[in-house]
């Protein structure tokens, strides 16, 4: 069963407007973490924010924050003031603990942007 | 500069060729992951490993090895290439502690198997 789930393979947005990137995932643990990476057309990985289940308030990372809704299982990255080098793929994924440190990571497909001057 | 370090970048292979991808890293990290990215699909975990002499299967680890018997170094072999492993290959590595238990990845190697 998919455990990321990213609807939107591909978004357009205008420059300097704000973007939300849709992610909902599934876990019954109690304890996880969830990232947003951005690759870009170079194909690196680039850590962009971080939100832990317990974190009661929405990660924040300069133009990056993660609409985190606990109880709809939902970690929504927003990009506000969108510039032309965020045009890129970005993947959300979710950490969860198998046992005592044992972790998987898992990725969604991905979501590209494309920004417009 | 500190990081995890792929090689090779590109790599071209017939089927049935053996090779091994090389991954090293240098922030002592206990954690490392081997993933492969394949179009619409993200990134699948192939193989990790949580410290030296410990390795799991992820999901889709068919057709693959891999071994740990340094902290730092983390090499996939590929024992009999299919064109099925067509793919670009991502080496992680993350440790326990830190805010966001943040994972390193490696610049990828892009394999094709004619």
């Amino acid at each position: 069963a998919q455990k990321i789930t990213q609807t939107q393979p591909g978004m357009f947005v205008q420059e300097k407007e704000a973007v939300t990137l849709d992610c909902t995932y599934d876990t019954s643990d109690q304890s996880y973490g969830l990232f947003w990476y951005k690759q870009p057309s170079s194909g690196e990985m680039i850590f962009l924010i971080y939100q832990g289940s317990y974190d009661e308030q929405n990660a924040t990372e300069g133009r990056y924050s993660l609409n985190f809704q606990k109880a709809r299982k939902s970690a929504n990255l927003v990009i506000s003031a969108s510039q032309l080098g965020d045009s890129a793929m970005y993947f959300c994924a979710m950490r969860e603990e198998i046992f005592s440190n044992d972790y998987k990571l898992s990725f969604g497909a991905g979501t590209t942007v494309t920004v417009r001057a | 500069n500190a990081g995890v370090t792929q090689t090779p970048k590109f790599q071209v292979l017939k089927t049935g060729q053996s090779m091994t991808l090389q991954c090293a890293q240098d922030m002592n990290h206990e954690y490392m992951s081997w993933y492969r990215q394949d179009p619409g699909m993200g990134l699948r975990l192939i193989h990790y490993s949580v410290g030296a002499g410990i390795t799991d299967q992820g999901e889709v680890p068919n057709g693959y090895n891999v071994s740990r018997s340094t902290t730092e170094d983390f090499p996939l072999r590929l024992l009999s290439a299919a064109p099925s492993q067509t793919s670009v290959y991502f080496c992680a590595s993350s440790s326990w502690t830190g805010k966001n238990y943040g994972y390193t990845f490696g610049s990828g190697t892009r394999l094709t198997v004619v």
